[in-house]
């Protein structure tokens, strides 16, 4: 099973500043990694697909990069609205697993 | 607009069963593979299951292979996951997920709480 490990668990900041999520895999998953972002008490989202492509309706300030074992998410500018938590996931083999997810929180 | 609806949640003791629903509406539910996947109270996301458009092919995760059993209606656009021998660790939001392109969840139902307790 692909383990994936984000850090930090919370990353405290302020709205207009950039905030840098990162996961990392136990094995490589190629470019097949997606991020999603969950509100209390809302189901997820999908934010990125195959590590940098934006789903639909997703604003430019979310990015993804990354391969292999390394990958990142990025919001440019942080939005009153982008205070959630987020998960990585990876579809590289079966089972499909998650991350334990980084808690975005307002400084 | 794409809507999936869980259902049939509830309350259960250890050892016993349930079926949840998905009522899915707004696209050819038969083309897509669907999913379920779970998430315990204050926990993070875990993957339970998968079915193919047709209904041919499932996928589970070990935790819950053998006592799970994911199924389909296309003539009712419905999925189901039918739970047995439940645990007290199967507590958990269960959301059902239509499939984008490869195993991407999009979009998510709103869930359904399982809570087994004597």
């Amino acid at each position: 099973e692909i383990v994936l490990t984000q850090s930090p668990v919370t990353l405290s900041l302020s709205p207009g500043e950039r905030a840098t999520l990162s996961c990392r895999a136990s094995q490589s998953v190629a470019s097949y990694l997606a991020w999603y972002q969950q509100k209390p008490g809302q189901a997820p989202r999908l934010l990125i697909y195959d590590t940098s492509n934006r789903a639909t309706g997703i604003p430019a300030r979310f990015s993804g990069s990354g391969s292999e074992t390394d990958f990142t998410l990025t919001i440019s500018s942080l939005e009153p609205e982008d205070f959630a938590v987020y998960y990585c996931q990876q579809r590289r083999q079966w089972p499909l697993t998650f991350g334990g997810g980084t808690k975005v929180e307002i400084k | 607009e794409v809507q999936l609806l869980e259902s049939g949640g509830g309350l259960v003791q250890p050892g016993g069963s349930l079926r949840l629903s998905c009522a899915a509406s707004g696209f050819s539910f038969s083309t897509y593979d669907m999913n379920w996947v779970r998430q315990a109270p204050g926990e993070g996301l875990v993957w339970v299951s998968s079915i193919s458009g047709s209904g041919d092919n499932t996928w589970y995760a070990d935790s819950v292979k053998g006592r799970f059993t994911i199924s389909r209606d296309n003539s009712k656009n419905t999925l189901y996951l039918q739970m047995n021998s439940l645990r007290a660790e199967d507590t958990a939001v269960y959301y059902c997920a239509k499939k984008l392109i490869y195993n991407w969840f999009d979009p998510w139902g709103q869930g359904t709480l399982v809570t087994v307790s004597s």
